[in-house]
């Protein structure tokens, strides 16, 4: 069965650091590819970064130059560094993966960011 | 980027009606676009992909169509658990963009 399971999120001051985790069950992270779709409290979906099993990373303008999408693939684990946080990115950020087409196939359960003084 | 947009932004309906939301993109995605259904406090659940094709698991009652600027998805008779918002999302061009959502509520 397929699992993903997010951490990492909490509480952090604008212009801080975070790193999220997604640690996967029942399939081989490095051999697919692994997004981050994030949701602000009470808006819409928002496509963060993706990381091709190639290993080659697409970001959204939004977090370019601010997010790292890495994985470790012997943790089997997705990475999100997120620096220079900003209010803006309070939101619950999603791991996925998808079936190699960019659609999302399954999610964890989220985890939330809050960027607060 | 490429505008993902979406109507109604909500519809009230009745245990047993026919749904039927749109989804227009600001320029051409072929049938690069798929929906998923997301009720609260749950991460979304993709429905459809590649426009028109059902996600095994999903009930028959879900059918998507469309291709280039234009989609839809139409829920055949509406059930109780189907009380939820809607996403499109396109995966032709990078930045992926998704639709602001449909919330379907109980008339």
């Amino acid at each position: 069965e397929v699992q993903l399971v997010e951490s990492g999120g909490g509480l952090v001051q604008p212009g801080g650091s975070l790193r999220l985790s997604c640690a996967a069950s029942g399939f081989t992270v490095s051999n697919n590819y692994m997004s981050w779709v994030r949701q602000a409290p009470g808006k819409g979906l928002e496509w963060v970064s993706v990381i091709y099993s190639g290993g080659s990373t697409y970001y959204a303008d939004s977090v370019k130059g601010r997010f790292t999408i890495s994985r470790d693939n012997s943790k089997n684990t997705l990475y999100l560094q997120m620096n220079s946080l900003r209010g803006e990115d309070t939101a619950v950020y999603y791991c996925a993966r998808d079936d190699g087409w960019l659609y999302f196939h399954h999610w964890g359960q989220g985890t939330l960011v809050t960027v607060s003084s | 980027d490429i505008q993902m947009t979406q109507s109604p932004s909500s519809v009230s309906a009745s245990v047993g009606d026919r749904v039927t939301i749109t989804c227009r993109a600001s320029q051409g995605i072929s049938s690069w676009l798929a929906w998923y259904q997301q009720k609260p406090g749950k991460a979304p659940k993709r429905l459809i992909y590649a426009a028109s094709s059902l996600q095994s698991g999903v009930p028959s009652r879900f059918s998507g169509s469309g291709s280039g600027t234009d989609f839809t998805l139409t829920i055949s008779s509406l059930q109780p658990e189907d009380f939820a918002t809607y996403y499109c999302q396109q995966a032709a061009i990078f930045p992926l963009t998704f639709g602001e959502g449909t919330k379907i509520e109980i008339k």
